[in-house]
């Protein structure tokens, strides 16, 4: 497609439940990104991907959260027993090539209640 | 460590009013200065990237410039469908963008 494709657009979990998100990148893009945007605008990157590798999970935090960009499937952001502060909205965003323009998706607010 | 700081945090124009939004970087292996447009609700939207020092980037009433510390979005004779927030970003070398908190620009007719 010629968007990054995010879904779902919001999600509401309970607290301890899990969330997986999902995010269809621009066709034809190796380098998919994920981000999370709390408050008003501070985002915080989590993990890349080239291709079906991860390429950088620096931001990461090591437990609750997993991600994966398997072929074929759209890429996946999972957060296990999800807590208050996971909530935000999950930017995904891809580009051709690592270091060009990044064309991000719509987000997918999630609310942890 | 990285950082990106926009100022001002927020800036009220009237239209035609010309006037400058600055971002400081201090990124190590910078890979490239972005600015993004971000609407309530949407996702940042791609205006200009710059890779090195001395240059600029025009885009109707949008000029980006670089210098080794600093990066400006000029804007000039703005108007109100240029009511955004604008997000500064320095790529690092594993291309990852770090995001300054961005300025809120609102526009009056």
């Amino acid at each position: 497609g010629e968007e990054v494709a995010q879904t779902p657009k919001h999600l509401v979990r309970g607290e301890g439940q899990k969330a997986k998100l999902y995010c269809a990148p621009i066709k034809g893009h190796s380098y998919v990104f994920w981000y999370q945007q709390v408050l008003k605008n501070e985002f915080k990157f989590l993990i890349s991907f080239q291709n079906e590798n991860v390429f950088d999970e620096t931001g990461m935090p090591k437990e609750r959260f997993s991600a994966k960009c398997l072929p074929n499937s759209p890429c996946s952001l999972e957060i296990q027993a999800t807590k208050l502060e996971d909530s935000a909205v999950y930017f995904c965003a891809s580009n051709p090539a690592g270091n060009t323009e990044a064309f991000f998706g719509q987000g997918t607010r999630l609310t942890v209640v | 460590e990285d950082q990106v700081t926009q100022s001002p945090e927020a800036l009220r124009l009237q239209e035609g009013e010309s006037s400058s939004l600055n971002c400081s970087y201090t990124v190590s292996g910078l890979r490239g200065l972005f600015w993004y447009r971000q609407d309530p609700g949407k996702g940042p939207e791609f205006l200009f990237t710059l890779y090195s020092a001395g240059e600029e980037k025009e885009k109707e009433r949008l000029k980006a410039t670089l210098t080794k510390k600093e990066s400006f979005l000029h804007i000039t004779a703005p108007k109100p469908e240029d009511s955004a927030t604008y997000l500064c970003a320095g790529a690092n070398s594993g291309y990852a963008l770090n995001f300054g908190k961005g300025t809120s620009l609102l526009v009056t007719p």
